[in-house]
């Protein structure tokens, strides 16, 4: 079965400030996709971004970007121009492509918070 | 704009009680989720489910959980006898195709005294 380790339980960002969230996995397959969802703390899961690993080029979403390590087996999440609404706990998940795996398999996520 | 439903959002039972968690998808969506979060660690995996049946469990769903999808409309799961462990907040995910993108209810925070 495939693992999601997330090695940072906390982490603190200044508002307007960029900070990274670390994410690395561990599959022996060729196809699959990655995503960061997160959970404020109304607790509904929210998707921030996805990537398939088919594809070279990292995803975007508007200040959310990721640095998707293929070989290294590494998806960061970058989280530009930080907001205080940006506070939550951030999940990555991993999910394969052949079936019937399409159930997400989550890392135990990070806890960000954001200083004024 | 279209969303996951769950109710009750809270319930409350004693050990060995039956309970019943409730989720309307989004109308559209044909694949089905319930994925539990005991407090302060993962969201875990529980089951899947299209075409009126499971399509993945996982070791946590053993015979004491069953899903059903009585009306067309709902999705239901059930834990038939209670035990103190299965206190957690339970969420249901809908998706449209078996690769699309998943939307998550607000989920149901059960506890279990």
């Amino acid at each position: 079965a495939q693992t999601v380790t997330q090695s940072q339980p906390e982490m603190s960002v200044q508002e307007a400030e960029t900070v990274t969230l670390s994410c690395t996995y561990d599959t022996s397959e060729s196809d699959y996709y990655l995503f960061w969802y997160k959970q404020p703390p109304s607790r509904q899961m929210i998707l921030v971004i996805r990537q398939e690993a088919y594809k070279q080029q990292n995803a975007t979403e508007n200040r959310f970007s990721v640095n998707f390590q293929k070989a290294a087996k590494s998806f960061s999440l970058k989280i530009s121009d930080s907001q205080l609404g940006d506070a939550a706990m951030y999940f990555c998940a991993y999910r394969s492509e052949l079936p019937p795996g399409y159930a997400l398999n989550f890392g135990k996520g990070t806890s960000l918070l954001v200083t004024p | 704009e279209p969303e996951v439903t769950q109710t009750p959002s809270h319930q409350v039972t004693q050990m060995g009680q039956e309970v019943i968690l409730r989720c309307v998808p989004i109308s559209n969506h044909l694949y089905f989720y319930w994925y539990r979060q005991i407090l302060g660690q993962k969201v875990e995996f529980l089951v899947s489910f299209y075409n009126n049946e499971i399509s993945e469990k996982s070791e946590i769903f053993d015979d004491q959980f069953s899903v059903e999808r009585p009306d067309g409309s709902n999705f239901t799961l059930k834990i038939r006898s209670t035990k103190l462990e299965d206190s957690a907040m339970y969420f249901c995910a809908s998706t449209a195709r078996a690769t699309g993108e998943l939307f998550f209810g607000e989920g149901s925070r059960l506890t279990v005294l």
